[in-house]
């Protein structure tokens, strides 16, 4: 079975600051992919990222990076300079290519809330 | 292009009675999926939808779920004799498929379900 858990339930910070949402995953899959999804207040889920269990190498897209450590089984999401249009519910998933579905398993989310 | 759609946005119901909720994938994508939400929580399958292959219902919570999809275009998702822990945002997402590859899913906004 699979796992992702996002340790962090909620982060505030101040407009500007850096912050980086953990999350670690478990599978014993050898080929799977990992997602960052954001839900803004609106509610509807925005797809940030995909990531392969080949590709190890880090990711910056604008103020977003991301860092994929097979080793520690983790894949950290950093925002720099983090703005009040940062707060959202931030969620890691995971998914696996055994079985015929290639549904996600989120991890419980992390609430970021970034104040001015 | 268009997203992904839901109808009703917004459906309370007695407990008891039966609803149905329907989803409109992007055009093209081969693979649809339903997941629930509940509160402050992350998502939880419940069903996969690949071509005309048979779902993958290993999510789905009591057989009082079911779904059905059209070929590759619409499907609706139908709860039975609702109760008040079937309460929760249920989302549809949609991505194209290919073997040995698992693409991101695009979500649609939800239908929040209220059992009274």
């Amino acid at each position: 079975a699979q796992k992702v858990t996002q340790a962090q339930t909620e982060i505030s910070v101040v407009e500007k600051e850096d912050v980086t949402l953990d999350c670690v995953y478990e599978t014993r899959d050898t080929t799977y992919y990992l997602f960052w999804y954001k839900q803004p207040p609106s509610g509807e889920l925005v797809f940030l990222i995909r990531r392969n269990s080949f590709d190890e190498q880090n990711e910056i897209s604008g103020r977003y990076s991301w860092n994929f450590q097979k080793s520690t089984s983790s894949f950290n999401f950093t925002i720099t300079a983090s703005q009040v249009v940062d707060s959202a519910v931030y969620f890691c998933a995971l998914s696996v290519l055994s079985g015929s579905a290639r549904q996600l398993t989120f991890g419980s989310g992390t609430q970021l809330t970034v104040l001015p | 292009g268009a997203g992904v759609s839901q109808s009703p946005s917004n459906k309370v119901t007695e407990k008891g009675k039966d609803v149905e909720l329907r989803c409109d994938p992007i055009s093209g994508h081969t693979a649809l999926y339903w997941y629930r939400q509940r509160l402050g929580q992350g998502l939880e399958f419940l069903i996969y939808f690949q071509g005309n292959s048979a779902p993958d219902k290993s999510g789905l919570p009591s057989d009082r779920f079911s779904a059905e999809r059209t070929g590759e275009s619409v499907s609706t998702l139908t709860i039975q004799r609702t109760q008040q822990e079937d309460s929760a945002v249920y989302l549809c997402a949609s991505s194209f498929t290919l073997a040995g590859s698992s693409y991101e899913q695009y979500f649609g906004p939800g239908t929040r379900l209220t059992v009274t």
